[in-house]
């Protein structure tokens, strides 16, 4: 089956640093790639969707400006959190979509990003 | 009224117990809709589709209603593995954008 490769698995950085999680679609081409984040006991909420070869589209609330979204290739999106705080650490999630559209995505495995 | 809102759960359940899971949606535009089962630190991993006609994998049943904008999931004879938090997930527009539920944690015990 499909599979979204995501890494790096969990990353520890200090506050003010960037740090990038990638996520890669091993065989299938995403032309969708939804970005996630889940905090302690919450539900996965969307920050973003970005399309291969255009920009992201960001939800309400979601700095387009710190987390910076990369779709450059098929089966490659990026998620940036630049200058991280605190209040960034949280769990990353991405799923890919591949062109026949279908409705069920395929999750990486997620990200666990602690920011000190 | 949230968009996709759960039962707060948690639920703790003995080995072989039957335990039912609500989920209500707002969107009544909304077009397709899903259990996941998301384990502790772990990615979110399709459990199953929920159809207008209910359908049934084994163990779990899944039913729609989307009159009242309800969606169930039943778990019969419960295992030890079936503990994990159940996410009630509503898509609905061309992206197949995605809308989760808070989660439901589910404990089966011995």
């Amino acid at each position: 089956g499909a599979v979204v490769s995501q890494h790096p698995s969990w990353v520890i950085c200090k506050s003010g640093t960037s740090v990038k999680i990638e996520c890669r679609s091993l065989d299938f081409q995403a032309t969708t790639m939804f970005w996630y984040r889940q905090f302690p006991k919450q539900s996965l909420m969307l920050m973003a969707t970005s399309n291969e070869g255009s920009k992201a589209t960001y939800e309400q609330g979601v700095e387009k400006d710190k987390f910076l979204i990369n779709h450059a290739s098929l089966t490659l999106s990026t998620l940036t959190v630049t200058s991280a705080h605190p209040e960034d650490s949280s769990f990353y999630i991405c799923s890919g979509q591949g062109s026949s559209g279908a409705n069920v995505l395929t999750f990486g495995a997620g990200s666990r990003l602690t920011v000190l | 009224r949230k968009e996709v809102e759960q039962d707060p759960g948690p639920f703790n359940v003995p080995e072989g117990a039957t335990v039912a899971f609500n989920c209500t949606y707002s969107n009544s535009a909304s077009q397709s809709f899903f259990w996941y089962r998301q384990d502790c630190r772990k990615e979110p991993k399709l459990l199953m589709s929920v159809y207008s006609s209910g359908n049934e994998d084994g163990r779990f049943t899944a039913q729609l209603n989307r009159a009242s904008q309800y969606i169930s999931l039943l778990i019969r004879d419960s295992k030890l593995s079936d503990s994990a938090t159940y996410l009630c997930v509503v898509s609905g527009g061309s992206n197949y954008k995605l809308t989760f539920g808070k989660g439901t944690l589910l404990t089966v015990n011995p």
